[in-house]
């Protein structure tokens, strides 16, 4: 089973910190994903990366940064955190980008960091 | 830019009543595909449905892509309690690899 982990599952930061999330994951996924998640928006994507090094903007990236020195491993950065940054954060992993014969496009969640800019 | 929009926001329902959330996107889609998430969770895949006016089933859940391939539905039979939580859909932005999201229906079901 693909398995996806976070850093933490809670965490709470002051405003103006700069904030560092982390996600793992173990399947050898080309593609991972960082998305937030707030009541009544549903999921919006801030940025993917498809390789090592290579990184995409999502639809809300202002505001972060991402790090994807090793192909497991996506990071998320809020260089300076603002409350507007308080939100549930979910990491994701996906085989492929577009489901076909090399496979499927299904993305794998991980837990989520609930953070907390106060 | 594209938008993917569900109905309802919410939905209570009975044990044993059907449910039924809708997802229309603003562009036509190469696939669509359905997560659910339990209260306290993460998205978990459901499914992927690709060919206009397809069809499938998982068990009670019923799943559809419309003929136009701009909507889709995921339609309940007999709700249990265990199908309590948030679905969304989810539709790969035009040109792009990115997948958007709608904004889900979150179901409660009263025992």
């Amino acid at each position: 089973d693909v398995k996806v982990t976070q850093s933490s599952r809670y965490l709470v930061k002051r405003t103006g910190e700069k904030v560092f999330l982390e996600c793992v994951q173990d399947m050898d996924h080309e593609n991972m994903f960082w998305y937030r998640q707030d009541p009544g928006l549903g999921l919006r994507l801030i940025y993917f990366s498809y390789d090592v090094k290579m990184k995409e903007k999502g639809d809300i990236p202002e505001g972060y940064s991402v790090s994807r020195e090793k192909k497991e491993r996506f990071s998320l950065i809020l260089e300076s955190a603002s409350t507007n940054q308080t939100s549930m954060y979910l990491c994701a992993s996906s085989l492929t980008l577009t489901s076909g014969i090399q496979g499927s496009s299904e993305q794998f969640f991980g837990p989520g960091t609930r953070l907390t800019v106060l | 830019g594209q938008q993917v929009m569900q109905i309802p926001q919410y939905q209570h329902v009975q044990e044993g009543e059907d449910f039924t959330t809708y997802c229309n996107s603003s562009t036509t889609l190469s696939n669509i595909q359905w997560y659910k998430q339990r209260p306290g969770g993460h998205p978990v895949f459901l499914i992927q449905l690709v060919k206009s006016g397809e069809v499938k089933k998982q068990k009670r859940l019923t799943f559809q892509f419309g003929e136009a391939k701009k909507n889709s539905s995921l339609h309940i039979t007999a709700t249990q309690t265990t199908d309590v939580g948030t679905y969304f859909c989810a539709g790969p932005g035009g040109g792009t690899y990115k997948y958007i999201f709608g904004t889900g229906t979150r179901l409660k079901v009263l025992a």
